[in-house]
């Protein structure tokens, strides 16, 4: 139980363009999401917190702007980085805590990760 | 803010070898704290996860200890092996919204 999946794993894109990245909780429902970048050779850096059918809080140093997160259902979340930039480039990582059925509020699941690279 | 640190930023050894992870965090105040595994371009395995109440946890050939008064963990690897190569990374669970806040990791190669 208590798996994440993201979509897509691989996406190259053109500067200047937008790419949208899903998340979901493929067993439960994830009352909160959490978005995460991970540049090479650094740490996990917590980008937003998103939580079912409310706006996203973003950490310091992250545009919201340029980084929109949806998260319309308890299943699904969505990242899109518009006009999107070659230092936009990262492994942006999403997890998801579920409250729903009992879960600990301290318990993430993480999903599989998606590479962006940006030409 | 918290700050995570993860000692030694890479660590290479021979098969068999038996070895030790460190990672200290700043601020004591944590609910848990996790050790992961995540291979080059993946996401993140979870390996061991402890309470703030409890002092260690064990998974087969892992085993993490916590001192939470110290800010220090160790997760130590007996007789390693080559597909234990990865990298180790530690996170700490704090704050009123339970945040993660990781540290860079340790790439560790196992030779055969």
């Amino acid at each position: 139980g208590a798996v994440v999946s993201q979509h897509p794993s691989w996406v190259i894109c053109k500067s200047g363009t937008s790419v949208k990245i899903e998340c979901r909780s493929l067993d439960f429902q994830a009352t909160t999401m959490f978005w995460y970048r991970q540049f090479p050779k650094q740490s996990l850096m917590l980008m937003a917190t998103s939580n079912e059918g409310s706006k996203a809080t973003y950490e310091q140093g992250v545009e919201k702007d340029k980084f929109l997160i949806n998260h319309a259902s308890l299943t699904l979340s969505t990242l899109t980085v518009t006009s999107a930039h070659p230092e936009d480039s990262s492994f942006y990582i999403c997890s998801a805590r579920d409250l729903v059925s009992g879960g600990a509020e301290e318990t993430q699941y993480f999903g599989p990760g998606t590479r962006l690279l940006v030409l | 803010k918290q700050e995570v640190t993860q000692i030694p930023a890479a660590l290479s050894v021979p098969e068999g070898e038996n070895l030790v992870l460190n990672c200290s965090f700043t601020d004591s105040a944590i609910y848990n704290l996790q050790w992961f595994r995540q291979d080059p371009g993946k996401g993140l395995t979870s390996l061991l996860l402890i309470q703030s109440s409890q002092r260690e946890q064990t998974s087969g050939r892992l085993n993490a200890s916590l001192d939470k008064s110290s800010g220090r963990s160790t997760l130590y690897i007996a007789a390693s092996q080559p597909g234990d190569s990865a990298t180790y990374l530690c996170a700490v669970t704090g704050g009123s919204n339970y945040k993660l806040t990781f540290g860079k990791g340790t790439l560790l190669t196992v030779n055969p």
